[in-house]
C-alpha cells in the first residue's frame, strides 16, 4: 500500500447518473493530482490541487468536476458522461514545494460508461 | 507546457538479456525523473528515479541515464526476468512555476519471453 486509498475500486453508470470519485492520502501531502489512463494512451493529467487550491484544468469537460475540501481528500464528480469517458482512473499525491519526490498512486477506479 | 514522449511503446525481449526505454523531454526547467512500472491491474509504482544534477544512477538491475543537454533520459534493466513485465512510465516534473506537476510518457509494454 501507497497510503494512497481510492474507492470505489469498479464502477459501471449510465449516461444520465451522477457519481463521484473519492481519493484519501494521509501521507501529509499537499499536491493530490487525478489522471485518467486509456487504454493505448499516456497518463493524462486532469486536475491538480496544491494546499487544496486547483492549480491545474487540463481542458477536462465540465461533465468532471474536482472539489478538494483538504489537503487529505479529493473527489472526483461525475455526470452526464460519455462512453468513451471509461477509463482507469488514477489519484496521486506528493510533497508540495520544491521537493522532488515521486507520486504516489492510489489503485484506481476502473470507470465504465454504459 | 512540458512534453515528454517516450519509445518504444512495446518491446519483448528474451529472459537474460538487456532492455532500454528511451524518453525526451522539452522543458529545460525539468529536473526531476522517475520512472514507474505498472503490473496489470495494479497501480504505477516508483522503480527509480534521478534528479538533474546527476547524470547516472543505479540500482541492482536497474540503471537511469539522463543527458540534460540533450534533454533525454533513459531506463535500463539489465538480466531482465520474466517478472519485469510491465508497463513502465517515464515523467518528468518541473522546478519553477509547475513544481508540482508530474508530465508522464506514453508507456512502454515491455514482455520478457521465458
Amino acid at each position: 500500500e501507497t497510503g494512497v486509498t481510492q474507492t470505489p475500486r469498479h464502477l459501471v453508470m449510465g449516461m444520465t447518473n451522477k457519481k463521484s470519485l473519492k481519493c484519501e492520502q494521509h501521507l501529509g501531502h499537499n499536491a493530490m493530482y487525478w489522471y485518467k489512463q486509456s487504454a493505448k494512451k499516456p497518463l493524462e493529467l486532469m486536475f491538480v490541487y496544491n494546499f487544496k487550491e486547483q492549480t491545474e484544468n487540463n481542458s477536462v469537460p465540465s461533465r468532471f468536476s474536482p472539489e478538494c475540501p483538504n489537503s487529505s481528500h479529493l473527489f472526483l464528480h461525475l455526470h452526464t458522461l460519455q462512453p468513451e469517458d471509461s477509463a482507469l482512473y488514477l489519484c496521486a499525491s506528493s510533497p508540495s514545494g520544491t521537493v522532488n519526490t515521486e507520486a504516489f498512486f492510489g489503485q484506481g477506479t476502473r470507470l465504465t460508461v454504459v | 507546457g512540458e512534453n515528454v514522449e517516450q519509445h518504444p511503446s512495446t518491446l519483448s525481449v528474451q529472459e537474460g538479456d538487456s532492455a532500454v526505454i528511451k524518453c525526451t523531454y522539452s522543458d529545460s526547467a525539468s529536473n526531476y525523473f522517475p520512472w514507474y512500472k505498472q503490473e496489470l491491474g495494479k497501480r504505477p509504482q516508483l522503480i527509480i528515479d534521478i534528479r538533474s544534477n546527476v547524470g547516472e544512477k543505479k540500482d541492482q538491475r536497474i540503471a537511469v541515464t539522463l543527458n540534460k543537454t540533450a534533454k533525454h533520459f533513459s531506463l535500463h534493466i539489465t538480466e531482465t526476468q520474466p517478472e519485469d513485465s510491465a508497463v513502465y512510465f517515464c515523467a518528468a516534473k518541473g522546478l519553477v512555476d509547475n513544481f508540482n506537476k508530474f508530465y508522464f510518457g506514453s508507456g512502454t509494454k515491455l514482455n520478457v519471453k521465458p
